[in-house]
């Protein structure tokens, strides 16, 4: 199985800039893969922010932007607020099956 | 207001099975693919399969593939997981996801296998 990959962890200032990023062991991530975007806080289920790369749902705050860059999936995350620290998890169709990446746990600090 | 509420989650042995369902309610579910996907204990995401609008496409992530089986009835707004042969591994929150864009998820219902 293709897998999707991750920064483990990331910290980021409050009022900062933060990219995190995600990519498929097949290649280049392209519109074709559908990338998505969710948040999970602890002890909660998982809250999808974007969708087909770069589209956001009613309730995805202003300050996360999701996009395609270098080969790979992009969500960033501009202005962090402290209510922002959560994992991050993509998701890829990658080699033919839907694969989420490892995660990306976020400190706000 | 959207509701995906799981249940069936349990305690099991090895080699055992289980029952999960999901009510959905405030979308038009027959109009959408539903999907389930499984959270190990302080693990990651695990995509596990999903069904058509229908039920006739089907597709499962390698590692349940001949073990679980993914169904939906369209009349009572319901998505459901057969689970057999379970391990170890598969205990896990199990959640189920709805809408357009995997909008919508569940709260999600813990399965546990240990003998």
């Amino acid at each position: 199985q293709a897998e999707v990959t991750q920064e483990s962890s990331l910290t980021v200032s409050p009022g900062g800039t933060v990219t995190l990023t995600c990519g498929c062991s097949t290649g280049a991530v392209t519109s074709g893969h559908w990338p998505y975007w969710f948040q999970q806080k602890p002890g909660q289920a998982p809250m999808t922010l974007i969708y087909d790369a770069s589209d956001k749902h009613s309730w995805t705050p202003a300050r996360f932007s999701g996009f395609l860059l270098g080969g790979k999936a992009v969500l960033t995350l501009s202005s962090a607020h402290p209510e922002d620290e959560a994992e991050y998890y993509c998701l890829l169709f990658c080699g033919g099956a839907w694969v989420f990446g490892g995660g990306t746990k976020l400190a706000v600090l | 207001e959207v509701q995906l509420v799981e249940s069936g989650g349990g305690l099991v042995q090895p080699g055992g099975s289980l029952r999960l369902s999901c009510a959905a309610s405030g979308f038009i579910f027959s109009d959408y693919w539903m999907t389930w996907v499984r959270q190990a204990p302080g693990k990651g995401l695990e995509w596990v399969a999903n069904i058509n609008q229908d039920g006739s496409e089907k597709y499962y992530v390698d590692s349940v593939k001949g073990r679980f089986t993914v169904s939906r009835d369209n009349a009572k707004n319901s998505l459901y997981l057969q689970m057999n042969s379970l391990r170890a591994e598969d205990t896990a929150v199990y959640y189920c996801l709805g809408g357009g864009h995997y909008d919508y998820w569940g709260q999600g219902t813990l399965v546990t296998v240990s003998s």
